[in-house]
């Protein structure tokens, strides 16, 4: 079974310019998380989806991050603009979606390294 | 809120030695509780979790951890080290039937020779 994929795995930008990361995550998964983790720290929840509504944007900074999920499977997160601080590791995991189970493991890809110049 | 605290960012052991990651956790209702594990340029993955079944956990590659909720700990031991286990590991926490994690910051494990 193929694993959470990401690209691109690196990305050196400048302030203020944009930013494109991609997820694919595990065939049938329905659930979708992005994550970043910054150097020294643990990741922390930027956005959750369930299929292709968001259960959980609240750690999302709205004002330059964004992240779709068009037809419940890909997913894309954008930075417009970045800066210096959003440097950092950027995650995503998926998981099945059931309702009969207390908990349903993540599964994560090998993330992107954001170097913001 | 929920929160986990790993005590040391950096651990360092020798080959063959016993393996000991501290980590205390803080929540307001009965947790689920986690271990993940981070080589160099990959993801997470999970070592072993806590459900609120056995409190003594065995995961992968030999490692396990006992929740002790009088000392809300759950630290991580192998009994020998091997050089494979050089990596950064996770504690994290969620409450129970939520999906959410959060993380500590992390314990960079390193094995001497």
């Amino acid at each position: 079974e193929a694993g959470v994929a990401q690209s691109p795995r690196y990305k050196i930008i400048e302030k203020r310019q944009s930013v494109a990361f991609w997820c694919n995550p595990i065939s049938g998964h329905a659930t979708l998380y992005w994550y970043q983790q910054i150097l020294g720290q643990g990741p922390k929840l930027l956005i959750q989806f369930q299929n292709n509504g968001v259960v959980d944007d609240s750690q999302l900074p709205k004002d330059r991050f964004s992240a779709e999920r068009l037809k419940g499977v890909d997913s894309t997160l954008k930075i417009q603009p970045a800066k210096l601080e959003d440097s950092a590791v950027y995650l995503c995991a998926s998981s099945l979606f059931r309702r009969d189970r207390f908990y349903n493991e993540q599964f994560f890809g090998p993330g992107t390294r954001l170097t913001v110049l | 809120a929920q929160s986990v605290t790993q005590l040391g960012s950096h651990v360092s052991v020798s080959e063959g030695a016993l393996v000991l990651l501290r980590c205390n956790y803080s929540s307001s209702v009965p947790p689920y509780l986690f271990w993940y594990v981070q080589y160099p340029n990959q993801g997470l993955q999970l070592l072993l979790k806590y459900t609120s079944a056995a409190t003594l956990v065995k995961g992968i590659n030999g490692f396990e951890a006992e929740f002790k909720k009088s000392e809300t700990s759950f630290h991580l031991t192998k009994p020998s080290a091997h050089m494979s286990d050089a990596a950064e590991y996770f504690c994290a926490v969620s409450d129970q039937g939520d999906d959410k994690i959060i993380f500590g910051k992390g314990t960079r494990l390193h094995i001497l020779p």
